[in-house]
């Protein structure tokens, strides 16, 4: 078995700084994946990632940038906060060709 | 583009309730379906796929049946404890689906009543 971690569990910030977000995992999955869950809503993809040094941008890629510096991890950075994006923030990573993707626990994001 | 529609945003049960949560899907590929769960202060984790092979998927004592002819795939269980109380999505991921990119309806969330 194994884990996605993600942190911080909770993050704060101000209108318009720069924050950024982790996600690790030890399955030693290829594909990992950035999502945003607003309240009461589904999830939108924000960036995906097929290999080390690889980013494709999702639907929702706006505002953010995103970088897998290892295969392990995929960290997410929100380039100016707003107050309308206050969600959480899903990571997850998916194994070679199969269709499951296995989500971490998520960061919840709260711009004051 | 490929899309998923769940109009149930939210469903209220009492114990022992029959569960049926709808899901419609558009695309042009083959898909698979799948249904995931999401509970409180959790990531989503996938409870049932199914494919155009198979039709229908069982787990945990939930069965999703998928109907090519409608474009629509359902999730439905017998007897629902409180302990189902959750947040339901369906997905679909295309055929040959390189990335793997997942599209999503928007949820359904399930209460039950103990």
């Amino acid at each position: 078995g194994g884990i996605i971690t993600q942190t911080p569990k909770f993050l704060i910030g101000q209108e318009g700084q720069k924050l950024t977000l982790k996600c690790q995992q030890n399955f030693n999955h290829d594909t990992m994946y950035w999502y945003r869950q607003d309240s009461g809503k589904g999830l939108r993809l924000i960036y995906y990632s097929i290999t080390e040094n690889d980013l494709q941008k999702g639907d929702l890629s706006e505002g953010y940038d995103a970088s897998r510096e290892k295969k392990s991890s995929f960290s997410l950075t929100v380039t100016s906060a707003q107050k309308n994006e206050m969600a959480v923030f899903l990571c997850a990573s998916r194994p070679g060709l199969q269709d499951t993707q296995y989500f971490g626990p998520g960061t919840r994001l709260l711009v004051l | 583009g490929d899309s998923v529609t769940q109009k149930q945003g939210q469903v209220t049960l009492s114990e022992d309730d029959f569960l049926f949560i709808n899901c419609t899907y558009s695309t042009t590929t083959y898909p698979t379906l799948l249904w995931y769960v999401q509970y409180p202060g959790q990531g989503p984790q996938l409870l049932l796929k199914v494919t155009t092979a198979n039709n229908k998927g069982i787990s945990r004592g939930f069965e999703a049946t998928y109907d090519k002819g409608t474009t629509s795939f359902h999730l439905q269980k017998a007897s629902v404890q409180e302990s189902d109380s959750a947040v339901y999505f369906c997905a679909l991921v295309p055929y040959n689906n390189a990335g793997a990119k997942l599209t999503f309806g928007g949820g359904t969330r399930l209460m039950v009543r103990p």
